[in-house]
C-alpha cells in the first residue's frame, strides 16, 4: 500500500507569490487532513475533508489559504499571497472512513515552505 | 480546549538506557492517543495507537501506556539505540472533533 504522498518536498518563494501544495492520500481513505508546524510551535490542525467535502476548516489561519479536494482524491492547499509567517512544514494525513477512532492517522513527509 | 504537554522537551542519553517520555493532556474525552516519531526533515511515523479503552500497547522495544482519567500517557523505550534519536510526539484524538492535538514533542538523542 502506497503511503501519503506530498509534493513538493520543499518550496522557497518570495513574499506575495502564490504556492500550491499537493497531497495524495492513501487510496480509499475518505478522510484527508492538513496540519502545519511553524517554527518553534507545535503541529496544528488546519482542515479536514471527508471525500470532497470540507468537514472542518476551523484551523485555517485566514482567507489567503484555500484548500480543495476535487473528486475526493488528491487535495491541494494554495497560499495566495504568501506572507513570511506562512513559513513552516505543511503535513497531510489520511485515514479510513471509520477512523481515526480505530486506525489512527497516516502522515505524509510534509512540504517545507519558506517564504522570503 | 485540549492542551498537550510533553516532558522532557529534550533528552540525551548513552546507548542502552531505558527511557520514559511523558505526555499529559487536559481533556480526557479522547477516542485514542497516537505516538509518532519525526526524524529531522522527515514526516511523522506512527509508532503506537492506544484506544481509549486500553491501558497499554507494545511494539518491539516500545511500550505506551494510557491513563485516560488522569490525562497521562507514557512512552517507554527499552535498551535505547542511536537509531532511536528523533523527536517523539504525543497526540490524543479529541472525542468531540476527531482532531489530533499535538504536544511540542520530546527530542531524544541517544549517544553511541
Amino acid at each position: 500500500e502506497a503511503g501519503v504522498t506530498q509534493f513538493p518536498s520543499h518550496s522557497v518563494i518570495e513574499k506575495g507569490q502564490t504556492v500550491t501544495l499537493r497531497c495524495d492520500p492513501i487510496s480509499g481513505h475518505d478522510n484527508l487532513y492538513w496540519y502545519r508546524r511553524v517554527m518553534g510551535k507545535e503541529i496544528k490542525f488546519l482542515l479536514h475533508f471527508v471525500k470532497e467535502s470540507k468537514q472542518d476548516e476551523s484551523g485555517m489561519p485566514n482567507n489567503r489559504f484555500l484548500a480543495e479536494r476535487t473528486g475526493g482524491t488528491y487535495s491541494t492547499l494554495k497560499v495566495q499571497p504568501a506572507e513570511l509567517e506562512d513559513s513552516g512544514v505543511y503535513f497531510c494525513a489520511s485515514s479510513r472512513q471509520d477512523s481515526p477512532k480505530n486506525y489512527g492517522y497516516t502522515f505524509g513527509s510534509g512540504t517545507r515552505l519558506t517564504v522570503v | 480546549k485540549q492542551e498537550v504537554t510533553q516532558i522532557p522537551a529534550a533528552l540525551s542519553v548513552p546507548e542502552g538506557e531505558n527511557l520514559v517520555l511523558n505526555c499529559s493532556f487536559t481533556d480526557s474525552a479522547i477516542y485514542n492517543l497516537q505516538w509518532f516519531r519525526q526524524d529531522p526533515g522527515k514526516g511523522l511515523t506512527s509508532l503506537l495507537l492506544i484506544q481509549s479503552s486500553q491501558r497499554e500497547q507494545t511494539s518491539g522495544r516500545l511500550n505506551a501506556s494510557l491513563d485516560k482519567s488522569s490525562g497521562r500517557s507514557t512512552l517507554y523505550i527499552a535498551a535505547s539505540q542511536p537509531g532511536d534519536s528523533a523527536t517523539y510526539l504525543c497526540a490524543p484524538v479529541s472525542g468531540n472533533t476527531g482532531k489530533l492535538i499535538f504536544g511540542q514533542g520530546t527530542t531524544l538523542q541517544v549517544k553511541p
